[in-house]
């Protein structure tokens, strides 16, 4: 079974502060993405990466920033946290073309107070 | 670019009664259409896809969808749901071509009533 496994479920952090939330994923996927979820606005695309050491901005980049070193784990790294990022961030792995599933991570709810 | 338009985002319905859950989807491209869903407090898993041939395509808990192209539109349909059924339902479309993310609609939630 493929696995998508993230740091945390729960996080809260304090306005102002670095945050890093991480994914790894277990089945050798090239591509990986990172996605906000909001009641009522459904998934965004914050970023994603096609390979090692690539990114691309997704629908909503401001205020996040992304690493991926390894194959296996992408991380998101929010710079100076605001309170408008608190969300659940779902990470997601994909091998190859857009025709295959991906697999999501179970979340990330992140508070920022 | 695409775009996934979900019309309803709350469908409740009284338990082994049929539902609807409509999805269209805006593209100048080739698409595959995605329907995921998300049970309570669980990650977002695959319900089904359609990628080509057959327009009707169905899920292994009696789901089904299908693709009409002149309507653009993605409906999900089952005759008669269980209370398991109950959950958020996402459409999602990517191009054909490529190596492109999947884009989501905002989601249905389906409460199925005793």
């Amino acid at each position: 079974d493929v696995k998508v496994t993230q740091s945390s479920r729960y996080l809260v952090k304090r306005t102002g502060e670095k945050v890093f939330l991480e994914c790894v994923q277990d089945m050798d996927h090239e591509n990986m993405f990172w996605y906000r979820q909001d009641p009522g606005l459904g998934l965004r695309l914050i970023y994603f990466s096609y390979d090692v050491k690539m990114k691309e901005k997704g629908d909503i980049p401001e205020g996040y920033s992304v690493s991926r070193e390894k194959k296996e784990r992408f991380s998101l790294i929010l710079e100076s946290a605001s309170t408008n990022q608190t969300s659940m961030y779902l990470c997601a792995s994909r091998k190859g073309g857009s025709y295959n599933e991906q697999f999501f991570g179970p979340g990330t709810r992140l508070t920022v107070l | 670019a695409q775009s996934v338009t979900q019309l309803d985002s709350q469908v409740p319905v009284f338990e082994e009664a049929p539902v609807e859950l409509r999805c269209n989807y805006s593209s100048s491209v080739s698409v595959y259409l995605f329907w995921y869903v998300q049970y309570p407090n669980q990650g977002l898993q695959l319900l089904l896809k359609y990628l080509s041939g057959s327009t009707l395509v169905e899920s292994i808990n009696g789901f089904e969808a299908e693709f009409n192209k002149s309507q653009t539109s993605f409906h999900l349909r089952k005759p008669s749901v269980h209370i398991s059924d109950t959950a958020e339902y996402f459409c999602a479309v990517s191009a054909s071509s490529g190596n492109t993310p999947l884009v989501f609609g905002k989601g249905t939630r389906l409460s199925v009533i005793a």
